[in-house]
């Protein structure tokens, strides 16, 4: 079992609406970061939380510590919102480590 | 300036051949990373240089040699490689320390091992 669990592992949604995807860890942590991935490979850190709530723009974040949960909401969803969403971890106390999930690949159709 | 560069973009190399990738950020971040990744997989990670030390290598062949000469440069050099090692090469970088640093990746080398 992965240390850090995405889901849903693959997500299609009509423009406009109003995405979720979710990022559980089994280990300690002292942040989480929420990456994009366009095809082509460059990596863009959206987010990086240790607590509570952040948004940018249409991109929200959250992460619960008790529950070791966050989630990653995208609000009036965009084709160019298509792109592969990682949540990273990173581990207490070593925190050079990133532990990756596996990824959620969004595809939003006009 | 807040990039990290990386060369080259597309690399094509025999099994015998020697090459190295290189990455560059001027931000002054502490924490130089690796990561590999095969197709529509996440990354891995394979070392982790801090204040121009290897603190981590996640048990790397040896084939795969890190080298940090700066705080703004990072090499990974490339000898005897095989095909399986075709993928592409991220490198990151971070500042701060603990859970205060923002996390920024290059676009990547793509490596192909014939």
């Amino acid at each position: 079992k992965n240390e850090v669990e995405q889901s849903p592992q693959n997500l299609t949604a009509q423009e406009g609406e109003f995405i979720t995807i979710n990022c559980s860890y089994s280990v300690g942590i002292s942040a989480l970061h929420w990456l994009q991935q366009h095809p082509g490979g460059g990596i863009v850190s959206l987010f990086m939380l240790s607590s509570g709530k952040k948004k940018h723009g249409r991109l929200i974040a959250t992460i619960n510590i008790q529950e070791k949960h966050s989630s990653l909401h995208i609000t009036a969803s965009h084709p160019r919102d298509s792109a592969v969403y990682i949540c990273a971890a990173l581990q207490r106390p070593n925190t050079d480590k990133l532990i990756f999930g596996t990824g959620t690949r969004l595809q939003v159709f006009p | 300036d807040t990039e990290v560069t990386q060369t080259p973009k597309h690399l094509v190399m025999g099994m015998t051949n020697k090459k190295s990738l290189k990455c560059e950020q001027h931000m002054g971040h502490r924490a130089m990373y690796w990561y590999k990744q095969k197709a529509k997989k996440p990354p891995e990670l394979m070392f982790v240089y801090s204040y121009e030390k290897l603190s981590i290598n996640e048990s790397v062949p040896s084939r795969f040699s890190p080298e940090c000469p700066n705080s703004s440069l990072l090499n990974l050099h490339l000898h005897a490689l095989q095909p399986e090692d075709s993928a592409l090469y991220l490198c990151a970088s971070r500042t701060g320390t603990g859970s205060t640093g923002e996390l920024f990746f290059g676009e990547g080398s793509r490596l192909t091992v014939l």
